[in-house]
């Protein structure tokens, strides 16, 4: 079965601190997605990357990063240098290669102070 | 290129009365999904159309509820005899196959309350 496990409900930090979005998945499939989407007040979704089981190399864009491991079976996202406007929940999904469906956590919710 | 919209973009209805969502894809994108989101929880998966074929269904879709997407274009989720529980904001997104998994892009949600 699939599951994502997103432990932190909810982070505080001073702007301009890094800050870690931990996010851990259980899958029984060889091939599967990973997904960071963006939940800002508004409400609307928003797509921030997407890798697949076969890529293990960690990402960079700009201050957003992401560290993919198989090993412990996490896919962790930092944002360096926060502001105010990272301020959202932030979700994981997974996709198994079967199935067209995103399974997400719970949600982290990241409060990005002045 | 516009994105996926989704009307109305709240609704108040009264138990027992039907509500009915729009839904309208990016355009050329080929699958549709339908997922609910209750308050603190990520969202939940409902169905998904390729074209206007309705290819998977999630046990949380029961009997009162219903999508369509008849041309391939647009879609709507229809709920008949609405029940407090169903009070949730209901998320569409649309992806184009592209060989592996497509990356499906949100609309803003559509928020219902029963009362």
């Amino acid at each position: 079965a699939q599951k994502v496990t997103q432990a932190q409900t909810e982070i505080s930090v001073v702007e301009k601190e890094d800050v870690t979005l931990d996010c851990v998945y259980e899958t029984r499939d060889t091939t599967y997605y990973l997904f960071w989407y963006k939940q800002p007040p508004s409400g609307e979704l928003v797509f921030l990357i997407r890798r697949n089981s076969f890529d293990e190399q960690n990402e960079i864009s700009g201050r957003y990063s992401w560290n993919f491991q198989k090993s412990t079976s996490s896919f962790n996202f930092t944002i360096t240098a926060s502001q105010v406007v990272d301020s959202a929940v932030y979700f994981c999904a997974l996709s198994e290669a079967s199935f067209q469906k995103l399974v997400f956590g719970t949600g982290t919710r990241l409060l990005v102070s002045p | 290129d516009t994105g996926v919209s989704q009307n109305p973009r709240h609704k108040i209805t009264k138990r027992g009365q039907n509500v009915t969502f729009r839904c309208d894809p990016i355009s050329e994108h080929n699958r549709l999904y339908w997922y609910r989101q209750t308050l603190g929880q990520g969202p939940e998966f409902l169905t998904y159309f390729q074209n206007e074929a309705q290819l998977e269904k999630s046990r949380l879709l029961s009997d009162r509820f219903s999508a369509e997407r008849p041309k391939g274009s647009f879609s709507t989720l229809e709920i008949q005899r609405t029940e407090q529980g169903d009070s949730a904001m209901y998320l569409c997104a649309s992806s184009l196959t592209s060989g592996g998994q497509d990356t499906q892009y949100f609309g803003p949600g559509t928020r219902l309350t029963v009362l």
